[in-house]
């Protein structure tokens, strides 16, 4: 089983809607939570970072953490054409290492 | 300036080969990593370093072979390149590679393909 899992999508929305991107872990004792966000034929970039449980807003991303039933979230908001991307959930391991999730390819319409 | 940077940025190479991928950060960060994305995205971490010793090792063959001349380089070598080494290869590096708000800055990426 991996550490985390997403599913791949892809998703494809028209410009200004609302985006929900979803990821579950299996290992109850991860406590911090990352959204990447990756351009196509670019390195991925930290979007959002959230510690054990609850809500994280910026702009228009909220990130969202659920322990009890070991699930992330990444809400966009009034979505963009550049917000186009694959998105990456993440979670950290004892040593520093992330574990990624397969990661969501997301198209926003014009 | 280029926080972490690549070369090559393409590899083209025969199986068999052994090629190598250089990474540099000039963020001052101690901690440098590998990760290697497969053609469905998956993002696998293989090694890291902190301030030139090896920190993780996860299982990766022992033809993957990571150098550290410093803190601010980490460069793959990879003997007998094999087909399913084909990938990209991104390079990350962060501050002190501890602690809660320890990020993490990925480079550009190699996009290997072995023929």
């Amino acid at each position: 089983q991996k550490e985390v899992e997403q599913d791949p999508g892809p998703l494809s929305v028209p410009e200004g809607a609302i985006v929900s991107l979803n990821c579950t872990y299996s290992n109850s004792a991860f406590q911090y939570f990352m959204w990447y966000r990756q351009y196509s034929r670019k390195g991925p970039e930290l979007l959002m970072y959230t510690y054990s449980s609850g809500n994280k807003e910026d702009g228009r991303f909220t990130a969202q953490v659920d322990k009890s039933s070991k699930y992330i979230s990444l809400f966009i908001r009034d979505s963009q054409p550049s917000d186009s991307a694959t998105y990456l959930c993440a979670t950290r391991g004892g040593a520093n290492n992330l574990f990624f999730g397969t990661g969501t390819r997301l198209t926003v319409i014009p | 300036d280029t926080a972490v940077s690549q070369t090559p940025k393409y590899l083209v190479t025969q199986m068999g080969n052994d090629k190598s991928i250089k990474c540099e950060q000039n963020l001052g960060h101690d901690t440098m990593y590998w990760y290697k994305q497969d053609s469905k995205k998956f993002l696998k971490i293989m090694f890291s370093y902190n301030n030139k010793e090896l920190i993780i090792n996860e299982t990766v063959p022992n033809r993957f072979s990571p150098k550290s001349p410093d803190k601010a380089h980490l460069n793959l070598h990879i003997n007998s390149l094999e087909l399913g080494d084909s990938a990209v290869y991104f390079c990350a590096s962060s501050l002190t590679g501890t602690g809660s708000t320890d990020t993490q800055y990925f480079g550009p990426g190699t996009r290997l393909t072995v023929l």
